[in-house]
């Protein structure tokens, strides 16, 4: 299993959809998750932290399954502006390093 | 504004060449780290450093040197031993230390070998 595993999409989705992916992770001793966004030759950039079961910020919610190592993050209320690749990252166990899934790709389309 | 600054944005390289791209962070952060990503791939750790003069060799070191001789600053050199060299790199930073929180990036630097 990778460390960090995404469906890489893309997802298709019209304007005001609520669309979910799923970022499973091979470590169980994890603590923390980050959700970062990605456009289109640009930097990642974080949107949302994960330290526990949950978080909410506005449109975007991020859940935690630790029984089946996996984290989500839901879109609600789609907007063009959100079109990008979505990056789930995990730390490693050392170094204070990463681990980043290759991405979902996603497309708001009017 | 605190934040990661690269510089240059665009750089070209003629084969044999060495080049060093720009990394300087005002957020005070312990950690900084080098990524190398290729097209439709994810982000591939080159080098990474924990503290002022001291860093390490991440999963595709071969071909790339780095420094950290001030917080600030981790320069990272493409020798002429790195035979693909051509991708968008990116530098991030983070607090460091034992706790895992989140990394910030520079905008990246975008070589091309001609």
């Amino acid at each position: 299993r990778k460390e960090v595993e995404q469906d890489p999409g893309p997802f298709n989705v019209p304007e005001g959809a609520t669309v979910a992916f799923n970022c499973t992770y091979s470590n169980s001793a994890s603590q923390s998750f980050f959700w970062y966004r990605q456009d289109c030759r640009k930097e990642p950039k974080l949107l949302m932290s994960v330290y526990s079961s949950g978080n909410e910020d506005g449109r975007f919610t991020a859940q935690l399954n630790r029984a089946s190592q996996y984290i989500s993050l839901l879109i609600r209320d789609s907007k063009l502006s959100d079109s990008a690749t979505y990056l789930c990252v995990v730390p490693r166990d050392t170094g204070n390093q990463f681990y980043f899934g290759t991405g979902t790709s996603l497309t708001v389309i009017p | 504004d605190g934040g990661i600054t690269q510089s240059p944005k665009y750089l070209f390289r003629k084969e044999g060449q060495n080049v060093t791209l720009s990394c300087e962070q005002n957020l005070n952060h312990d950690a900084m780290y080098w990524y190398r990503q290729d097209p439709g791939q994810g982000l591939r750790l080159i080098y990474y450093s924990q503290i002022v003069n001291d860093f390490q060799k991440g999963d595709i070191a071969e071909g790339y040197s780095v420094s950290r001789e001030k917080k600030e600053s981790f320069p990272l050199t493409v020798t002429s031993a790195q035979k693909n060299p051509t991708a968008f790199y990116l530098c991030a930073s983070s607090m460091g230390q034992i706790t895992y929180t989140e990394a910030f990036f520079g905008q990246g630097t975008r070589l091309t070998v001609v």
